[in-house]
């Protein structure tokens, strides 16, 4: 079964200072997407960036960066010049990419980012 | 345009009774899931509907369902509520190109007293 694991359940980082969530995954799939969501308080999961697992390039956006490791399974997310409104729940969800009964979102349980100003 | 929009916001239900959620997706959006989210259990996946057709289901019991109608809105249901059933419950839709990611809406509260 496929499984989504976030080590950190609590982290923290100084404004302007870069931050790095951890991210591990188990499946024996070799085709799938990779995600990270941020929920804030007002509960609203927001798409935060993607991976397809066959694309070696490491997903960027704007601030926030990926570190895919394929053989081993991970899935970290860099955000740099943190600001405040980065403080939020993050999540790492994973997904089959093939058509089926497996087609959701497995998620991790979260990591919560606070940001010091 | 248009986010995902979720209806109610809150909702506070006694044990035993029912309880139905409405979710409207993105316009051109087809595909539209459902997930329970609990401190303890964190996200999981209720089902998944496109096209008015249930695509794939979790591991919830017969109690929860839900529906799709022919413009992409969709209802989940839940009877005999429980204590056990208090969640965030959040919808999100999907743009028919694979891969595209899935925005979420702001979830229905749902406590059961």
């Amino acid at each position: 079964a496929q499984t989504v694991t976030q080590s950190q359940p609590e982290m923290s980082v100084q404004e302007a200072e870069t931050v790095t969530l951890s991210c591990t995954y188990d499946t024996s799939e070799s085709d799938y997407y990779l995600f990270w969501y941020k929920q804030p308080p007002s509960r609203q999961m927001i798409l935060v960036i993607r991976q397809e697992a066959y694309k070696q390039q490491n997903a960027t956006e704007n601030r926030f960066s990926v570190n895919f490791q394929k053989a081993a399974k991970s899935f970290s997310l860099k955000i740099s010049d943190s600001q405040l409104g980065d403080a939020a729940m993050y999540f790492c969800a994973y997904r089959i990419r093939k058509a089926g009964n497996n087609r959701k979102l497995i998620w991790g349980l979260g990591t919560s980012l606070a940001v010091n100003p | 345009k248009a986010g995902v929009t979720q209806t109610p916001r809150y909702l506070i239900k006694t044990r035993g009774q029912q309880v139905t959620l409405s979710c409207s997706p993105i316009s051109g959006h087809r595909s539209v899931s459902w997930y329970q989210q609990t401190p303890g259990q964190g996200l999981q996946f209720l089902f998944e509907y496109f096209s008015e057709t249930q695509r794939n289901k979790g591991n919830f019991p017969g109690r929860f369902s839900g529906r799709q109608f022919s413009n992409s809105r969709s209802e989940m249901n839940v009877s005999t509520l429980e204590l056990g059933d208090s969640a965030l419950y959040l919808c999100a839709s999907s743009h028919p190109r694979e891969g595209s990611g899935y925005t979420f809406g702001s979830g229905t509260r749902l406590t059961v007293v």
